[in-house]
């Protein structure tokens, strides 16, 4: 299995609603990213989490709240978010290495195309 | 933070011609230089990747090269069909690690 599903594919919500956004792959892969994607721009990388730790957050709003249950799920939670959080949020993940510095082809899902009322 | 540029922006060729799209960097500790292919309402795939203990690696129609000393990479592709057409994407990893930093995208259109 060489896919990364995430759900849902799309989610419309108003700034005062909680939602999460779901990420699953059973590639094996231990580490899992979250990008974000607005409309004819390149994706940003949100957070990246290593062996199931939060290794790198790009100072992203704390509207935003990751999670990494197992190796095999992570989770990004919403609340209170504003209009211009409005993009296609994309999870991926690859192999990782134990404090290394080599880099591993990253895979991605489909992306959840979120929409802020 | 890092800068990765990518040119050109937009690049339209006719059906069999050759396409080059050119990345630079700043990270001079970069060592991993994938491209990525994104179709319109897809996700992005990775087409080809190289490492910096190699100059050139090739790949059906597909290849892409790399000059260090200079911090930048090239992807070519020879004999474009239409389904050539998308968004690819340069994305160094800068900051070493497992961070890639994705270039501004160019747009390939492949005409008949």
């Amino acid at each position: 299995d060489t896919e990364v599903t995430q759900t849902p594919k799309h989610l419309v919500m108003g700034m005062t609603n909680k939602k999460s956004l779901k990420c699953e792959q059973h590639m094996g892969h231990r580490a899992m990213y979250w990008y974000k994607q607005k409309a004819k721009k390149p994706p940003e990388l949100m957070f990246v989490y290593s062996y199931e730790k939060l290794s790198i957050n790009e100072s992203v709003p704390s509207r935003f709240s990751p999670e990494c249950p197992n190796s095999s799920l992570l989770n990004l939670h919403l609340h209170a978010l504003q209009p211009e959080d409005s993009a296609l949020y994309l999870c991926a993940s690859s192999q990782a290495e134990i404090g290394g510095h080599r880099a591993y082809e990253q895979y991605f899902g489909p992306g959840t195309r979120l929409t802020v009322t | 933070g890092e800068n990765v540029e990518q040119h050109p922006s937009t690049l339209s060729v006719q059906e069999g011609d050759s396409a080059v799209i050119k990345c630079t960097y700043s990270d001079s500790a970069s060592n991993y230089f994938p491209w990525y292919k994104q179709e319109l309402g897809k996700r992005p795939q990775l087409i080809i990747d190289i490492r910096s203990n190699v100059g050139e690696k090739k790949d059906q129609r597909i290849a892409v090269t790399l000059n260090k000393t200079a911090k930048h990479f090239s992807l070519h592709i020879t004999e474009t069909q239409p389904e050539d057409s998308a968004v690819y994407f340069c994305a160094p990893i800068t900051g070493g690690g497992n961070k890639l930093t994705f270039g501004t995208g160019t747009q390939l259109k492949v005409e008949l």
